[in-house]
């Protein structure tokens, strides 16, 4: 079946080191979106790539990189995390105007 | 900025009572999209509303698009217990290129 994977689903890491996520989707979709999600908030988007054209909000930190080095596979880079920064980090693809298609998303704890 | 309130808040129903939600808006809405997201899992798209009066169902779903166009339903018939979970509904607002999530709707049901 076509889907959105990300792994890890867990990811433990230590304040301040830095940490990879990553997302791939076999629907070959053109936009692949990151959000990032705290408890049971409305996910908050953090970045999205339209192809290879990459388009940051203007109140993502600059501690979250991104990379998408082909149509399948989009990286979110952590450079330095926070205990704020601990939270549920979603990836999403789209073709159709809008309707995005999310992955199962990955837990992220700082200790 | 553009928030999309979601009411009720959160919701404890009897199983097989059936549940009714809506969405506002303070801005013009081309499209509506409705998702469900569990615990622990990211959200999943149920429904897609694309034109002002537009009723579409998907099983025991149905979603309405406002005539004004600022607001959406979405209404489950004989809720059964693998419903619970949050309802998002999310759209673009007219000129906007990304997607906006409402606060959501908890839905609990009691078996």
């Amino acid at each position: 079946d076509a889907m959105v994977i990300q792994n890890p689903r867990y990811q433990v890491t230590q304040f301040g080191k830095p940490v990879t996520l990553s997302c791939s989707q076999t629907l070959n979709h053109n936009v692949m979106y990151w959000y990032q999600q705290k408890s049971s908030q409305a996910p908050k988007l953090l970045f999205h790539y339209y192809d290879k054209d990459f388009n940051n909000e203007a109140d993502t930190p600059d501690n979250f990189q991104s990379r998408r080095p082909n149509t399948s596979f989009c990286f979110l880079d952590i450079r330095s995390p926070g205990l704020g920064d601990a939270a549920m980090y979603l990836c999403a693809t789209s073709n159709i105007a809008y309707e995005q298609y999310f992955g199962p998303g990955t837990r992220l704890t700082v200790t | 900025g553009q928030q999309l309130n979601q009411s009720p808040q959160s919701m404890f129903i009897q199983e097989g009572e059936d549940v009714s939600m809506n969405c506002t808006s303070s801005s013009i809405f081309n499209t509506w999209l409705w998702y469900k997201q569990e615990p622990g899992e990211g959200p999943v798209l149920l429904i897609a509303l694309y034109k002002a009066g537009e009723l579409t169902s998907n099983g025991r779903l149905t979603a309405q698009f406002g005539i004004t166009r600022k607001d959406s339903f979405l209404n489950i018939s004989a809720s059964i217990p693998s419903d619970v979970g949050i309802y998002f509904c999310a759209g673009p607002p007219t000129g906007a290129n990304n997607l906006f999530f409402g606060t959501g709707t908890r839905l609990t049901v009691i078996p």
